[in-house]
């Protein structure tokens, strides 16, 4: 059981340019969440999906954008990539309905020069 | 969601009960009671969670206060791979609401096992 996979686990961007952050998931969880970590902070929530079709704007959406056209993925889209964008991102998933515990990937740390 | 306090860091001997309080004094009846932590820079891991009576698992223990405005997390013997930030989270699982299973992270407590 792979759990919460993120793929790639390291990126260097340039300033301007776009990459896409993969998460997949193998537990069939309707809910998905995008998360970021800056330095010595907690996490902050990008975007959240509740199910195949369904996303929304977390606390810091600005500069992300998210697709979820399938219950096992929910990618990251960075769009004109800034230098404010270093941080390290963890994709979350549960599942619907009781109060079970959300599972992480191991991030991807992501650095934007 | 209601926020919580934690204290920034503690520490504990190894072998000794570590003791991790939490306050969350604006808790609300469907909120629940979770506790994350997060090794070096990994995902964070979960660690047990409860609503309003005791909770105990192989990890960890939950003791939550009668009036739910605070709890505990104690990890009965402390090593040095629980050397960890750790996270109180209040979170929603009231169905159809706009937060509901969202986990809001705090600044959480740096807890570090010595020998």
């Amino acid at each position: 059981n792979a759990g919460v996979t993120q793929t790639p686990k390291f990126r260097i961007l340039k300033i301007g340019q776009s990459m896409t952050l993969q998460c997949t998931q193998d537990m069939n969880h309707n809910y998905m969440y995008w998360y970021r970590q800056d330095p010595g902070m907690g996490l902050k929530l990008i975007y959240y999906s509740v199910g195949a079709g369904i996303t929304d704007k977390g606390e810091v959406p600005n500069g992300y954008n998210v697709s979820r056209s399938t219950t096992e993925d929910f990618p990251l889209r960075l769009e004109l990539a800034a230098p404010s964008q270093t941080s390290v991102y963890f994709c979350a998933s549960t599942q619907r309905g009781g109060n079970t515990e959300a599972f992480f990937g191991q991030g991807t740390r992501l650095t934007v020069v | 969601d209601a926020k919580t306090t934690q204290p920034t860091s503690m520490d504990c001997a190894e072998g000794r009960a570590a003791n991790l309080p939490c306050n969350h004094s604006t808790i609300s009846g469907n909120e629940y009671v979770y506790w994350y932590r997060q090794i070096h820079s990994q995902g964070p891991q979960y660690i047990i969670h409860g609503l309003k009576n005791n909770e105990t698992n192989e990890m960890a223990s939950l003791i939550i206060t009668e009036d739910r405005k605070s709890s505990t997390l104690i990890l009965p013997h402390a090593t040095l791979r629980d050397t960890a930030v750790y996270y109180c989270i209040v979170r929603s699982l009231n169905a159809g609401g706009t937060s509901y299973g969202k986990l809001t992270f705090g600044q959480g407590t740096i807890l570090t096992v010595h020998p």
